[in-house]
């Protein structure tokens, strides 16, 4: 099957521009997340769709960033307007469902590598 | 709450020789525990999981974890590291009630040396 799809792979930009990322996850895998990996750590949860619906969202910087999944399929992760700190790699991931004692993983697309000047 | 540590920014080890990288979970109720491996330039890409069941867990590529309750500990083994295992390892952990985060550990990059 195909994987999780992210573009685009790289982006540079300069503080206080605009970005969007998308992903367009495995097909059928109704669970989509979107994080921040910072060099030398861990990916951070920024937000997470059930279909079309947001889960949980309680670490995205509402201010600046903002995502959607209208058709609870492919999604947009959009940051307006970036911070120096903003540069990270965004990654997408997906699972098949998420339902509580689920223990399905998820499967990680290549990621987005920001750069902010 | 939810966490999971991994104490070892690092681990070397020389090819043909075992592997262990660590990581200890704190989390409510029963965890679902999970390793990834991230190669450079490249996402995370899923090796194992233990869910319930045997404490033994093998997984992609000879790798293998052991899940320890006592101990709150589920480290990543291998018996005889490739130097094309050298990568950064993640553990992850889920809450089996809480049907929302995957909490990651801060990574281990794993040089292995021919």
């Amino acid at each position: 099957e195909a994987g999780v799809a992210q573009s685009p792979r790289y982006k540079i930009i300069e503080k206080r521009q605009s970005v969007a990322f998308w992903c367009n996850p495995i097909s059928g895998h109704a669970t989509l997340y979107w994080y921040q990996q910072i060099l030398g750590q861990g990916p951070k949860l920024l937000i997470q769709f059930q279909n079309n619906g947001v889960v949980d969202d309680s670490q995205l910087p509402k201010d600046r960033f903002s995502a959607e999944r209208l058709k609870g399929v492919d999604s947009t992760l959009k940051i307006q307007p970036a911070k120096l700190e903003d540069s990270a790699v965004y990654l997408c991931a997906s699972s098949s469902r998420l339902l509580a004692g689920d223990g399905n993983e998820q499967f990680f697309g290549p990621g987005t590598r920001l750069t902010v000047l | 709450a939810q966490s999971v540590a991994q104490p070892e920014d690092q681990v070397n080890v020389a090819e043909g020789n075992p592997l262990t990288v660590k990581c200890t979970y704190s989390v409510s109720g029963n965890p679902y525990l999970f390793w990834y491996v991230q190669y450079p330039n490249r996402g995370l890409q899923f090796l194992l999981k233990y869910i319930t069941g045997d404490n033994l867990v093998k997984g992609s590529y000879g790798f293998e974890a052991e899940f320890n309750k006592s101990q709150t500990s589920f480290h990543l083994k291998k018996p005889s590291a490739l130097v094309s295992d050298s990568a950064l390892y993640f553990c992850a952990v889920r809450a089996s009630y809480n049907f929302n985060k995957f909490y990651f550990g801060s990574g281990t990059k794993l040089n292995v040396k021919p």
